[in-house]
């Protein structure tokens, strides 16, 4: 069984570009939830995703946004990237029911806007 | 807006010592506090857990005391390891918000 992989694990962007994060869930979680983690500080809720359906949002603006896939993999999407973009971008997923706290995070991809 | 506060940022202890580390929330709908241990290169991963109506948990040398009338709670860790060299999230949730709420964080060093 393997866990939470994520894709690519380095990436630098220029402000005001585009860029795609990827997440692939654990075996039979159907639920993937996203975080943004700067340097020093703790993990931020971004949003999580049900059934290809957002299902809860942070406090993060509309150019952040996501998918979900049939077979429950995801992306993160952020446009227009601004410096203060940088940061570990985190996904966790979940089994069916589970609480938040029982997800499991992936090594995270880190993001350099310069 | 920060929820959950983590203290301290940073912290030195001998190996065989006792790490403590503390948070204080606000949000009295918290209804779940995990603790995250998470190393380099890693995603955060869960350590131990604890409802609000217990007011100690202990699983190895990781212990959980939570003061629900003070809303703090904090991680001991007995015996410290050079492995448990690592930093430590504290966490809320409240249950159907779909979300955790992290304190900042703090960085364990033990010493050899």
């Amino acid at each position: 069984e393997t866990g939470v992989t994520q894709s690519p694990t380095h990436l630098i962007k220029t402000r005001g570009q585009q860029v795609t994060l990827r997440c692939s869930s654990q075996s039979g979680h159907n639920t993937v939830s996203w975080y943004q983690q700067a340097l020093g500080q703790g993990p931020q809720f971004i949003f999580q995703y049900y059934r290809e359906e957002e299902n809860g949002r942070g406090n993060f603006p509309p150019r952040f946004s996501g998918l979900q896939f049939p077979n429950y993999s995801s992306e993160l999407n952020v446009n227009a990237l601004e410096l203060d973009d940088s940061a570990l971008y985190l996904c966790a997923s979940s089994l069916p029911g589970a609480s938040s706290y029982e997800q499991y995070f992936g090594p995270g991809t880190r993001l350099t806007v310069t | 807006q920060q929820q959950v506060k983590q203290s301290p940022q940073s912290l030195i202890v001998q190996k065989g010592g006792i790490s403590i580390i503390n948070c204080a929330y606000e949000n009295t709908a918290f209804d779940y506090f995990p603790w995250y241990q998470q190393f380099p290169g890693k995603g955060p991963a869960l350590l131990i857990a604890i409802r609000p109506d217990v007011s100690e948990k202990k699983e190895g040398r990781f212990t959980i005391s939570f003061n629900k009338s003070a809303k703090q709670f904090s991680l001991h860790i007995m015996d410290s390891q050079p492995g448990d060299s690592a930093t430590y999230f504290c966490a809320a949730e409240t249950q159907g918000a779909q979300k955790l709420v992290f304190g900042q964080g703090t960085r364990l060093t033990i010493n050899p």
